[in-house]
């Protein structure tokens, strides 16, 4: 069974500045996706970015950007000139990609980030 | 133009009621989950169905009855509710051959009194 593990419960960045959330996962799996989704006070779950495991280059979706370390298991989401607007839960998630269509995201515990003004 | 739509948004009922939530997507997906969202913000799957078929069924009790009458479709019947059934409950999708990026639904928060 895969486990995704968020060390750090809250986190806080003053705005404009750069905050980098921990990730990492156990699997033994070769094939997979990674994933953070946040989820602002309005409960909506929004896809920050995602990952293949087989790519060795970070994904980058504009201030949002990866650091993926596949030998150690590792998968961190920096943020660049925070926003107020990124103030949310951020889930770290895996998927695997074998097992046909039985795919599903098993989720970290979450990070609750504020971004303060 | 809702791409995956749950209702209702909120449920408030007693103890030993059966509730259903339901959930439509628009997106042509072929894969439908749902998700539940304890108080402590945790997301835990609970079943995912492949074109009408149940495909994963995680280790929920019984008195939850998933049901999709085609694959746009996905609702939760929960019967005989118990306290510890407040949640928040996410339905999902995702099209099994893409990019396996799964859509969430705005969440149902189910609060049992």
């Amino acid at each position: 069974a895969q486990t995704v593990t968020q060390s750090q419960p809250e986190m806080s960045v003053q705005e404009a500045e750069t905050v980098t959330l921990s990730c990492t996962y156990d699997t033994s799996e070769n094939n997979y996706y990674l994933f953070w989704y946040k989820q602002p006070p309005s409960r909506q779950m929004i896809l920050v970015i995602r990952q293949e495991a087989y790519k060795q280059q970070n994904a980058t979706e504009n201030r949002f950007s990866v650091n993926f370390q596949k030998a150690a298991k590792s998968f961190s989401l920096k943020i660049s000139d925070s926003q107020l607007g990124d103030t949310a839960m951020y889930f770290c998630a895996f998927m695997k990609l074998s097992g046909g269509s039985n795919y599903k995201l098993t989720f970290g515990k979450g990070t609750l980030l504020t971004v303060n003004p | 133009d809702t791409a995956v739509s749950q209702t209702p948004k909120y449920l408030v009922t007693q103890m030993g009621n059966d509730k259903s939530i339901k959930c439509e997507q628009n997106l042509g997906h072929d894969t439908m989950y749902w998700y539940k969202q304890d108080s402590k913000k945790f997301l835990k799957i609970m079943f995912s169905y492949n074109n009408k078929e149940l495909i994963i069924n995680e280790t929920v009790p019984n008195r939850f009855s998933p049901k999709s009458p085609d694959k746009a479709h996905l609702n939760l019947h929960i019967n005989s509710l118990e306290l510890g059934d407040s949640a928040v409950y996410f339905c999902a999708s995702t099209i099994s051959s893409g990019a396996n990026v799964l859509t969430f639904g705005a969440g149902s928060r189910l609060t049992v009194l």
